[in-house]
């Protein structure tokens, strides 16, 4: 049973270029929320997918947009990259909006470098 | 903005003692949850505490909540070097559950 997959693993971009990253949920789960992780913080909450509409968004710009496919899988893209964009961006998919037990279960996150 | 902030920043230890680190938060919350990262990947889920729980424990993990104080303390009874790790706790608030907010985590080092 695969858990949640994360692609690409790391990338390098440049200012004011765009990125799209990708999320396959765990099995049996139809619920994504994206978190960006700067060094040394915690996740901070970006936004939440579920029935392929983004249900609930955290205090992130317009810049990051966000898609769900009927596989349930996930896609954040940011525009005009900054420099301050750099970190890992983490997804976690849950069975549910709420989730029966409320447990996130994370990726390993995609490194984005911002030069 | 980050609900929950945890202390100390950073703990560092010897192997075979107990970690205690804390989560302080600022609004009411369904539930408290702790996570641990490994240098920089994917978090891991230890365990939950609802807001109507006093303590939990999981294995060599014990939780407690008190909602008065807004707070919660996660033991790690005779820690491992495996046990080094950031721990973050994240809170569930209480009318959107949907949106999960962690705090800045605690850097606990285990020493062989």
């Amino acid at each position: 049973d695969a858990g949640v997959t994360q692609s690409p693993t790391h990338l390098i971009k440049t200012r004011g270029q765009q990125v799209t990253l990708r999320c396959s949920p765990k099995s049996g789960h139809d619920t994504v929320s994206w978190y960006q992780q700067a060094l040394g913080q915690g996740p901070q909450f970006i936004f939440q997918y579920y029935e392929e509409e983004e249900r609930q968004r955290g205090n992130f710009p317009d810049r990051f947009s966000g898609h769900q496919f009927p596989n349930y899988s996930s896609e954040l893209n940011v525009n005009a990259l900054l420099l301050g964009d750099s970190a890992l961006y983490l997804c976690a998919s849950s069975p549910g909006p709420s989730g029966v037990s409320g447990e996130l279960f994370f990726g390993e996150g995609s490194r984005l470098t911002v030069l | 903005s980050q609900q929950g902030e945890e202390d100390p920043q950073a703990l560092s230890i010897q192997e075979g003692e107990n970690a205690t680190m804390n989560c302080s938060y600022k609004t009411s919350i369904n539930n408290l949850q702790w996570y641990r990262q490994n240098s920089g990947r994917g978090l891991v889920h230890l365990i939950l505490i609802r807001s109507n729980e006093r303590e939990k424990h999981s294995g060599r993990l014990r939780v407690t909540l008190d909602t008065s104080k807004k707070s919660s303390s996660l033991l790690i009874t005779a820690s491992r070097a495996a046990d080094t790790a950031s721990y973050f706790c994240a809170t569930s608030l209480l009318y959107n559950n949907n949106d999960m907010r962690f705090g800045a985590g605690t850097r606990l080092t285990v020493k062989p």
